[in-house]
């Protein structure tokens, strides 16, 4: 049962192109979507969150859209760069101030951005 | 540098071995995790300690245990390998409540032949 459905699988954008990675959940009770970056070898890091009380949010190249009533997030990527070429996860939870907070990941987008 | 430290970086196990998979935080975070991360499968959760002397199991928990050893060290055992357990391990810490990121280790890489 996958909660969170992540496509693409993969993706090929031009430099300075704009890559977009879609996302979609069930649960309803999810009230905190990030997105992480991860790069071969490593463990994956948070690149950008959003909660659902807003609909965008930009931190540099990095924007997340927040559709509640289709229950769908996306991660754009403007001005594409060699160096964003990683493999991209979203995921979805619920905060419980006092309880750990599970993540429910997407399955991931292999990015590579081309010169 | 602050964050969450796993050890090995990789093993070879043989069906039947058995093995434990060490982490450790040093950020003081009350909230850690146990994820495994296979090949178009995502990372999916083991099992979490919501806090020091708590363990609960998560997605895909058969064939593991853990133990909260204290609040820097939560450890992932295996106690007899078989070859689904191919895969790569990741660790994480949160600080319950607050709208931060998890905190991933570096992995590891677990092969069972």
């Amino acid at each position: 049962q996958q909660q969170v459905k992540q496509s693409p699988q993969s993706l090929i954008v031009q430099k300075g192109g704009i890559s977009i990675i879609n996302c979609a959940y069930e649960n309803t009770a999810f009230d905190y979507f990030p997105w992480y970056q991860q790069f071969p070898g490593k463990g994956p890091a948070l690149l950008i969150a959003i909660r659902p009380d807003v609909s965008e949010k930009k931190e540099g190249r990095f924007t997340i859209s927040f559709n509640k009533s289709a229950k769908q997030f996306s991660l754009h990527i403007m001005d594409s760069q060699p160096g964003d070429s990683a493999t991209y996860f979203c995921a979805a939870a619920r905060f419980v101030t006092g309880t750990a907070s599970k993540l429910t990941f997407g399955t991931g987008t292999r990015l590579q951005v081309t010169l | 540098n602050a964050g969450v430290t796993q050890t090995p970086k990789f093993q070879v196990l043989k069906t039947g071995q058995s093995m434990t998979l060490q982490c450790a935080q040093d950020m003081n975070h009350n909230s850690m995790y146990w994820y495994r991360q296979d090949p178009g499968m995502g990372l999916r959760l083991i099992y979490y300690s919501a806090s020091e002397g708590t363990t609960d199991k998560g997605e895909v928990p058969n064939g593991y245990n853990v133990s909260r050893l204290n609040k820097r060290e939560f450890s992932l055992r295996l106690e007899s390998a078989a070859p689904s357990q191919t895969s790569v391990y990741f660790c994480a810490s949160h600080e319950q409540g607050e709208n931060y990121g998890y905190t991933f280790g570096s992995g590891t890489r677990l092969t069972v032949v």
